[in-house]
């Protein structure tokens, strides 16, 4: 099946900090994800990215959807100690007959240290 | 804002046992998901539901599962008779056609 390389798995910050996590695959999606997942919780929407080259920001964080639509960075800039959580990315294709599967990479484990 | 709901929260169930989770999507969503995430693993694709049919699932999604749209709101997974390693979060997704999911907070299945 596809796969979804994501890195790194955990990161240990001190608070102000900027962080960066990506996502690469061997595989072409026609959009990519990130998603951000608090303890006991579902997946929430972070950011969408659906052009191939395309930056886009949501407050602190900015995500970039490479070139090739094989791969996919988030940048938090100035992290605070709610950033805490697991940052999924996910790989969205349209998969015909009205399906759109979402793959996921395994998941960064942001702390941050106040 | 309009959100995905799932009932219950948490379910506790003997092995063997036949267990249904509910989702209210998003009402003018059109496509339907259920997902799996086994404790600090990743999240995985079951099943895609649009137009009252199935329209792909995935390998563990086998004779055990199924999944109904028994009204105009409600979406659920059935579990007939469940294993140990169902054990997992199940999360429930919509979308419009061509949109990004939006998920449900989530069933926490434990199987003893």
């Amino acid at each position: 099946g596809q796969q979804l390389n994501q890195s790194p798995q955990s990161m240990f910050i001190q608070e102000g900090e900027d962080v960066s996590m990506n996502c690469t695959s061997s595989s072409i999606f026609n959009t990519w994800l990130w998603y951000k997942q608090d303890p006991g919780e579902g997946p929430v929407l972070l950011i969408a990215l659906y052009k191939a080259g395309e930056l886009t920001s949501n407050g602190r964080l900015t995500a970039q959807f490479g070139i090739t639509r094989k791969d996919s960075f988030l940048n938090i800039s100035a992290s605070i100690p709610s950033d805490v959580g697991i940052y999924f990315c996910a790989g969205q294709k349209y998969s015909g007959a009205g399906s759109y599967q979402l793959t996921f990479g395994k998941g960064t484990k942001l702390s941050v240290i106040p | 804002e309009p959100e995905v709901t799932q009932t219950p929260s948490h379910q506790v169930t003997q092995m063997g046992q036949e267990v249904i989770l509910r989702c209210v999507p998003i009402s003018n969503h059109l496509y339907f998901y259920w997902y799996r995430q086994i404790l600090g693993q990743k999240v995985e694709f079951l099943v895609s539901f649009y137009n009252n049919e199935i329209s792909e699932k995935s390998e563990i999604f086998d004779d055990q599962f199924s999944v109904e749209r028994p009204d105009g709101s409600n979406f659920t997974l059935k579990i007939r008779s469940t294993k140990l390693e169902d054990s997992a979060m199940y999360f429930c997704a919509s979308s419009e056609p061509q949109e990004t999911q939006y998920f449900g907070p989530g069933t926490r299945l434990l199987v003893l």
